[in-house]
């Protein structure tokens, strides 16, 4: 089975840095997705980002882009200019072809001013 | 706006009743799920839908029950089974789980708790 390991239970950022969130997965899939997913104090599940396992470019969404490593199976969130909006749980989830997502246990970010 | 609506936003329940937590999407997507978040936790998932009238166990589906009438409602029923009810609950949906696996979007929960 598919497992999701985000190794930081928590992280703190000054305001304007930039911070990195760490997510390692575990599958024998070679196709597959992954996703970072943001939940605010709302506890509203926002989508960050998406990367398709086939494509090798690095997905980029404004201030948040991955490193996304296949073969060491390791796909970190990198947010830059942190912002104090960007305070959040933030969870990375994976998800084969035709199967469930599977999440990380979260990563929770603070920013400071 | 195209969207997935949860209600009631909060909700308390007595020991031993049943409870109906409502989730609707106009997205027109084909999936929907239902997940636990308990505090500190990550997503379980309780049941999930890929077509009208038909559902599937998650991970965690004893004491819960849902049903799929119509391609936009996705109801939870937490029955009195269920031993430790309190907990987060988000609803989820995506455009086309058979072929391919898609975003999932989320609503914007419903906190259960029990007197």
């Amino acid at each position: 089975a598919q497992t999701v390991t985000q190794s930081q239970p928590e992280m703190s950022v000054q305001e304007a840095e930039t911070v990195t969130l760490s997510c390692t997965y575990d599958t024998s899939e070679s196709d597959y997705y992954l996703f970072w997913y943001k939940q605010p104090p709302s506890r509203q599940m926002i989508l960050v980002i998406r990367q398709e396992a086939y494509k090798q470019q690095n997905a980029t969404e404004n201030r948040f882009s991955v490193n996304f490593q296949k073969a060491a199976k390791s796909f970190s969130l990198k947010i830059s200019d942190s912002q104090l909006g960007d305070a959040a749980m933030y969870f990375c989830a994976y998800s084969g072809y035709g199967q469930n997502f599977v999440f990380g246990p979260g990563t929770r970010l603070s920013v400071l001013p | 706006d195209g969207g997935i609506t949860q209600s009631p936003k909060y909700l308390f329940r007595k020991e031993g009743q049943n409870v109906t937590l409502s989730c609707e999407q106009n997205l027109n997507h084909d999936a929907m799920y239902w997940y636990r978040q308990d505090p500190g936790q990550g997503l379980r998932l309780i049941y999930y839908s890929q077509i009208v009238n038909d559902f599937q166990k998650g991970d965690i589906a004893e004491g819960y029950s849902v049903s799929r009438e119509k391609k936009e409602s996705f109801p939870l029923t937490v029955t009195s089974a269920q031993k430790n009810p309190t907990a987060f609950y988000l609803c989820a949906s995506s455009s086309n789980r058979a072929q391919d696996t898609d975003t999932q979007y989320f609503g914007p929960g419903t906190r259960l708790t029990v007197l």
